[in-house]
Parts: C-alpha cells; sequence; structure tokens
C-alpha cells in the first residue's frame, strides 16, 4: 500500500497570504496526484488532478506541483472560503490511498 | 458534471447487514467506475470499494475485504454496497465518488461526490 503523507497537520495562515501544503507518498506515483478541499460539514471537493491540473471551476489561486513523490498545494491570497481541510490522493495503485490531511485555518 | 446521491445508511447493531445504494443523474451512468469512500466522524477520509463500468473490476480496501460487496445496475443507473458483518470502526459517512474517464477499470480520482449516508454501527 502506498502510504500518503501530509504536512504540516495544521497550517495558520492570514487572509490574503500563500498557504503551501506538503503531500509525501511512500512509493512513485507519476503524476497521479489529486487534491481535494473540504470545509465543515461539507462533501469534498476536487481541486487539482495528474498533480497540477485545476478541476472545472477551481480559482487559479489554487496551484499543484511535483512529481514522483513530492507533491505540493500552493493557495495564493489566501480567502475566507479557502479556510478548510485539504486531502491529497494517490491513484496510481490499488489500494487507492489519501493522505491524512492539512488543516488551513485563519492566523 | 451530473449528481449522485447516496441513501441506506442507518444504524445497526455490531455483525448486522446494510445495503447502500448510490442513484446517479445528469451523466451517462454506464460508461464510468464509480467507488465507494467513507469518513468517520471527524477523521480523514478512506477509500473503500471501486468497480469498473462494466463490473469486470472490483477493488476492495484491505480493511472491508470478505465482509463488503459492490455491484451496481447500469439499467438503473445505480451504484451498490452491501455491507457485511459490520464492526463499531466502520461507523462513517460513506460517499458515492464517480471516476472521471470513461470506460475506465478505475484507479482514478473522484470527481464527483454524493452528500454521503452515514452508517452507525452500535
Amino acid at each position: 500500500e502506498i502510504v500518503m503523507t501530509q504536512s504540516p497537520a495544521t497550517l495558520s495562515v492570514s487572509p490574503g497570504q500563500r498557504a503551501t501544503l506538503s503531500c509525501r507518498a511512500s512509493q512513485f506515483v507519476r503524476s497521479n496526484l489529486a487534491w481535494y478541499q473540504q470545509k465543515p460539514g461539507q462533501t469534498p471537493r476536487l481541486l487539482i488532478y495528474s498533480t497540477s491540473t485545476r478541476a472545472t471551476g477551481i480559482p487559479a489561486r489554487f496551484s499543484g506541483s511535483g512529481s514522483g513523490t513530492e507533491f505540493t498545494l500552493t493557495i495564493s491570497d489566501l480567502q475566507s472560503e479557502d479556510f478548510a481541510i485539504y486531502y491529497c490522493q494517490q491513484y496510481n495503485a490499488w489500494p487507492l490511498t489519501f493522505g491524512g490531511g492539512t488543516k488551513v485555518d485563519i492566523k | 458534471e451530473g449528481q449522485v446521491v447516496e441513501s441506506g445508511g442507518g444504524l445497526v447493531q455490531p455483525g448486522g447487514s446494510l445495503r447502500l445504494s448510490c442513484a446517479a443523474s445528469g451523466f451517462t451512468f454506464k460508461e464510468y467506475a464509480m467507488y465507494w469512500v467513507r469518513q468517520a466522524p471527524g477523521k480523514g477520509l478512506e477509500w473503500v470499494s471501486g468497480i469498473s463500468w462494466n463490473s469486470a473490476v472490483l477493488e476492495y480496501a484491505d480493511s472491508v475485504r470478505g465482509r463488503f460487496t459492490v455491484s451496481r445496475d447500469n439499467a438503473k443507473n445505480s451504484l451498490y454496497l452491501q455491507l457485511n458483518s459490520l464492526r463499531p470502526e466502520d461507523t462513517a459517512f460513506y460517499y458515492c465518488a464517480k471516476d472521471p474517464w470513461q470506460y475506465s477499470t478505475g484507479r482514478g480520482y473522484f470527481q464527483q461526490w454524493g452528500q454521503g449516508t452515514l452508517v452507525t454501527v452500535s
């Protein structure tokens, strides 16, 4: 099983600033990496797939990068609606696995 | 992009069974692999099962293999998850999710999610 490790567990950021979230895979996953956003009481929402492609309707302030085993989600100019939990997920191999999540909260 | 709606959750005793359903609309259901993903209250996401568009490929997380069975009825635009031998640790919201690619065998990401149905084992 490919273990996905996200860091930090919690990230405190001021509105308007940049947030950088990390995701590490225990094995090579190529570019088969997705990111999701989940707000309290809501369903997860796809943000990024194939490491860096934004899903439909996702603002340009969300960007993904990386390859292989190291990946990054960057949220520039944080808005109030961006404070949430973010999960990475690999789909290079079964079983599909998620990271433990990074909570982005208001500093 | 369509919509998926889960149903069938509820309170069940340990060792009991439930059948979850997921009704799809707004897309050609028979062309897409589908998944079940769960989330225990206050915890992270866990992939549970996946099924290819034609049911030829069925995959399960180790934590549920042998107890849960995924199936689909393309004529009814529906996905199912049979949960047997339930344990307290199976308590979670169960989400139905759609694969992004047509005619995929699965092993993808989760493009579209339902609102979830809560299963409580106690």
